[in-house]
């Protein structure tokens, strides 16, 4: 069965101190993995697309990679306003891909206090 | 571009009233759909349409109905609301294609949900 699981659920980190969140995925081949990122209150807001084993995006203080089973999202020297919520989906490449449909992870809950 | 937008913001039922969610996009994407979002339970697809015209089922479709009659509109009915459909609803829309045929899915600021 496809399958996304995020770790840690929760992460509290000091302003500037670097760390990063977990993704692994279980799935029948991947199209693709993104990255969200969801405030309170509001709808998620895409980050990045990673497609093969190797890839790297970055985005200000957030670097995201991937790997055949996992992708970590990076964050370095991070501010109070990076405070927020990440969520990481896969597109299987079997299965889901006439219709597009996303396996979501249940998502990361960061603060950053300062 | 206004991308996804959603309306209303928030919404309180009774049980048994239905209502509509609406939805729209302006980016001429051919894909839309419809999450629920709740506590512990992650993002959970209820109905989604892969063009207009064209719609089928997710993953906790019971109790909504959609029609898909334009690329910029996607609605979400509720027939009879029922306490277990207090949620936050998101609508998400996505191009065609792309690279190895995935894409970037853009969501809406969410509708929140009250049946009491």
């Amino acid at each position: 069965e496809d399958q996304v699981t995020q770790s840690p659920e929760a992460l509290r980190l000091q302003e500037g101190e670097s760390s990063s969140l977990n993704c692994s995925y279980t799935v029948s081949g991947l199209r693709g993995l993104f990255w969200y990122r969801q405030d309170p209150g509001k709808g998620p807001e895409f980050l990045f697309t990673l497609y093969s084993a190797g890839e790297e995006k970055e985005k200000e203080r957030l670097k995201a990679t991937l790997t055949k089973k996992e992708s970590f999202l990076h964050i370095t020297a991070p501010k109070p306003e990076d405070s927020a919520t990440y969520l990481c989906a896969v597109h299987p490449l079997f299965g889901s891909s006439n219709t597009g449909k996303l396996i979501f992870g249940q998502g990361t809950t960061l603060q950053v206090k300062p | 571009n206004a991308g996804v937008t959603q309306t209303p913001k928030f919404q309180v039922l009774k049980t048994g009233q239905s209502m509509t969610l609406q939805c729209a996009q302006d980016m001429n994407h051919e894909y839309m759909s419809w999450y629920r979002q709740d506590p512990g339970m992650g993002l959970r697809l209820i109905h989604y349409s892969v063009g207009a015209g064209i719609t089928d089922q997710g993953e906790v479709p019971n109790g909504y109905n959609v029609s898909r009659s334009t690329t910029e509109d996607f609605p979400l009915r509720l027939l009879s609301a029922a306490p277990s459909q207090t949620s936050v609803y998101f609508c998400a829309s996505r191009a065609r294609g792309g690279l190895r045929g995935t894409w970037s899915q853009y969501f809406g600021p969410g509708t929140r949900l009250l049946v009491l």
